[in-house]
């Protein structure tokens, strides 16, 4: 199967801080990746769109210069939220792009859950 | 850009039953409708797709109708199981192939009474 990781799972941080995310597809190639956030129970609201090698593609609304976004490898990229406040906390999902199978299905990371004090 | 609107937003079955959940979205080029299984704190799981060049495609206890005409799409889960409790939401999108940007129906509570 195709996986995908985040890493941290959770994480507190205090308020003005920033904290950063990791999401990896393990055994595939992802070109794209996008970025989620969900707050407790609502839909997924796509944040950006993460493509390797070039900038991010922000949603509307969304502040690029607060959720840094890089995706520097084939299977790497990072979310990084700064100056972090409580307003932020929620769980953030990343999904990786198969790009190297022909189905090029969308694959889920296990979220990490932000909560910021 | 496109919007999906996902009805009803919690739904009680009995066990054995069947459920339906039901999805409209708006822009008339999306072609790629996936399902996706949400369980508490977990991330979403793929349960069906279809793709508009098709009305239905079913798995098991899983089937999936489009409308293309209409604009909407229908989850239907037959012989429900408390298993199947969890938060599903419908998406829209271009075919994946295309870059596949989705947008997610605000999602439907299931609860499968046992």
């Amino acid at each position: 199967g195709a996986v995908v990781s985040q890493h941290p799972s959770w994480v507190i941080c205090k308020s003005g801080t920033s904290v950063k995310i990791e999401c990896r597809s393990l055994d595939f190639q992802a070109t794209t990746m996008f970025w989620y956030r969900q707050f407790p129970k609502q839909s997924l609201m796509l944040m950006a769109t993460s493509n390797e090698g070039s900038k991010a593609t922000y949603e509307q609304g969304v502040e690029k210069d607060k959720f840094l976004i890089n995706h520097a490898s084939l299977t790497l990229s990072t979310l990084t939220v700064t100056s972090a406040h409580p307003e932020d906390s929620s769980f953030y999902i990343c999904s990786a792009r198969a790009t190297d199978r022909a189905e090029h299905e969308q694959y889920f990371g296990p979220g990490t859950r932000l909560t910021v004090t | 850009g496109e919007n999906v609107e996902q009805h009803p937003s919690t739904l009680s079955v009995q066990e054995g039953d069947s459920a339906v959940i039901k999805c409209t979205y708006s822009d008339s080029a999306s072609n790629y409708f996936p399902w996706y299984k949400q369980e508490l704190g977990k991330r979403p799981q793929l349960i069906i797709d279809i793709r508009s060049n098709v009305g239905e495609k079913k798995d098991q206890r899983i089937a999936v109708t489009l409308n293309k005409t209409a604009k909407h799409f229908s989850l239907h889960i037959t012989e429900t199981q408390p298993e199947d409790s969890a938060v599903y939401f419908c998406a829209a999108s271009l075919l994946p192939e295309y870059g596949n940007k989705l947008v997610f129906g605000a999602g439907t509570i299931l609860r499968v009474k046992s």
